[in-house]
């Protein structure tokens, strides 16, 4: 079974400041990886995701995340962040060949001016 | 393009109801995953629909049952409501190989029992 850990529960973080957000994940197989924004009562949606090659990914809105396969991790980042990137943010895996997702607990940001 | 689309959007039921949640798959996608999302914590899997069966299946109870039709759509059903069910229930649609191919999600409806 896969398990997904995302160390912070709160990141507070002043408006175009850097933020990094962590994810460990957990897994006796192939697996890919995703992260979800969620906004205020709303579903889902895909920031990025990593399947296979450069263990650097690009994603919308000016967000990237890195792939460690040695340290089991999937940190998302982003340079400059703004009021509007306040929002819970949920890292998840899937095996390659398989059908459910595995969420971590989510990271609320929460962007100051 | 439509996008994943669920409804009702809110519903309040009373303990021990029966509720049904109904989704509406993105165009051109033909299988449908449900999660439960509770309060503060991450989405959960319940159950994925395709072909009109049921796929896989998450650790809920056989409280929660689902169906699939010929047009891709699904339900929910939620039998003997209980207190713990209050959550947003989301409903994601992707291509029948899943895993990278990615899931698109829908709004969710957020049920809450009293």
């Amino acid at each position: 079974a896969q398990s997904v850990t995302q160390l912070d529960s709160q990141v507070p973080v002043f408006e175009e400041a850097p933020v990094e957000l962590r994810c460990n994940y957990s897994s006796s197989v192939s697996v890919y990886l995703f992260w979800y924004v969620q906004y205020p009562n709303q579903g889902l949606q895909l920031l990025l995701k990593y399947l296979s090659g450069s263990t650097l990914v690009k994603g919308i809105n000016g967000f990237e995340a890195e792939f460690n396969k040695s340290q089991t991790s999937f940190h998302l980042r982003k340079p400059s962040v703004h009021i509007s990137d306040t929002a819970e943010y949920f890292c998840a895996v899937i095996k390659a060949a398989g059908n459910k997702l595995t969420f971590g607990g989510g990271t609320r940001v929460l962007v100051k001016p | 393009d439509a996008g994943v689309t669920q409804s009702p959007t809110h519903l309040i039921k009373t303990r021990g109801q029966q509720v049904t949640l109904r989704c509406s798959p993105k165009s051109g996608h033909d299988t449908v995953s449900w999660y439960q999302q509770a309060l503060g914590q991450g989405p959960q899997f319940i159950f994925q629909y395709y072909e009109e069966e049921e796929r896989q299946r998450g650790n809920f109870p056989d409280r929660f049952s689902g169906h699939q039709f010929p047009n891709y759509s699904s339900e929910l059903n939620v039998n003997a409501l209980l207190l713990g069910d209050s959550a947003l229930y989301l409903c994601a649609s992707s291509l029948p190989q899943g895993g990278g191919n990615g899931y698109t999600f829908g709004s969710g409806t957020r049920l809450t029992v009293v």
